[in-house]
């Protein structure tokens, strides 16, 4: 069964600092998905970046950026000059495949906060 | 663009009274995905559908269904409602094509329920 963990419930830094939230996985499958969403004290669900496992590039969003190390499985999220309104809870999320379409096995969130 | 749309925004019920949450999808988007999410969770996975049949079932309680209309719209339907109900219902929407990048879920703004 995937698994998908993040090892750090909550992190804090000072604003324009750069930080990385770490997420790992386990799967035996080959090709996969992997995500980051946040979600703001709104409670909106909001996606980040996403990464296909067979593109070994790291996907960049902006001032969003991933570490892929599909041999170690990991699936880390840099985030750089970081702003106020990037305080938020950050989920790890890896897509598997179902029968007709996919399902999100989700981390148990990093709470983030960046201090003014 | 436009995103997912649910309705209401936010709910107040009594015990065992019933209610009916609603989620209107992305334009074009065929799947729609059910979550229910706790405080402090990460999102737990209900339902979905593809092409207007469920396609996979999650933790979704008997008391509640759901369905997919001619129009894609799909709506949560829950009965005999518990003080545990409480929270923040999500759906989700996509774009069933195999490839990340449209099959990739974004969310609605949820609907946040309370249970008295």
């Amino acid at each position: 069964a995937q698994t998908v963990t993040q090892s750090q419930p909550e992190m804090s830094v000072q604003e324009a600092e750069t930080v990385t939230l770490s997420c790992t996985y386990d799967t035996s499958e080959s090709n996969y998905y992997l995500f980051w969403y946040k979600q703001p004290p709104s409670r909106q669900m909001i996606l980040v970046i996403r990464q296909e496992a067979y593109k070994q590039q790291n996907a960049t969003e902006n001032r969003f950026s991933v570490n892929f190390q599909k041999a170690a499985k990991s699936f880390s999220l840099k985030i750089s000059d970081s702003q106020l309104g990037d305080t938020a809870m950050y989920f790890c999320a890896f897509m598997k495949r179902m029968d007709s379409n996919y399902q999100l096995i989700w981390g148990a969130g990093t709470k983030l906060i960046i201090k003014p | 663009a436009a995103g997912v749309i649910q309705s209401p925004r936010h709910l107040i019920k009594e015990k065992r009274e019933t209610a009916t949450l609603k989620c209107y999808p992305i334009p074009r988007h065929d799947t729609v995905y059910w979550y229910q999410q706790g405080p402090g969770q990460d999102p737990q996975f209900l339902i979905s559908f593809y092409e207007k049949m469920q396609s996979d079932k999650g933790s979704i309680p008997d008391r509640f269904s759901a369905q997919q209309f001619s129009d894609y719209h799909s709506e949560l339907n829950m009965s005999s409602l518990e003080l545990g109900d409480s929270a923040l219902y999500f759906c989700a929407s996509s774009l069933a094509s195999g490839r990340a990048d449209t099959d990739t879920q974004y969310f609605g703004p949820g609907t946040r329920l309370t249970v008295l």
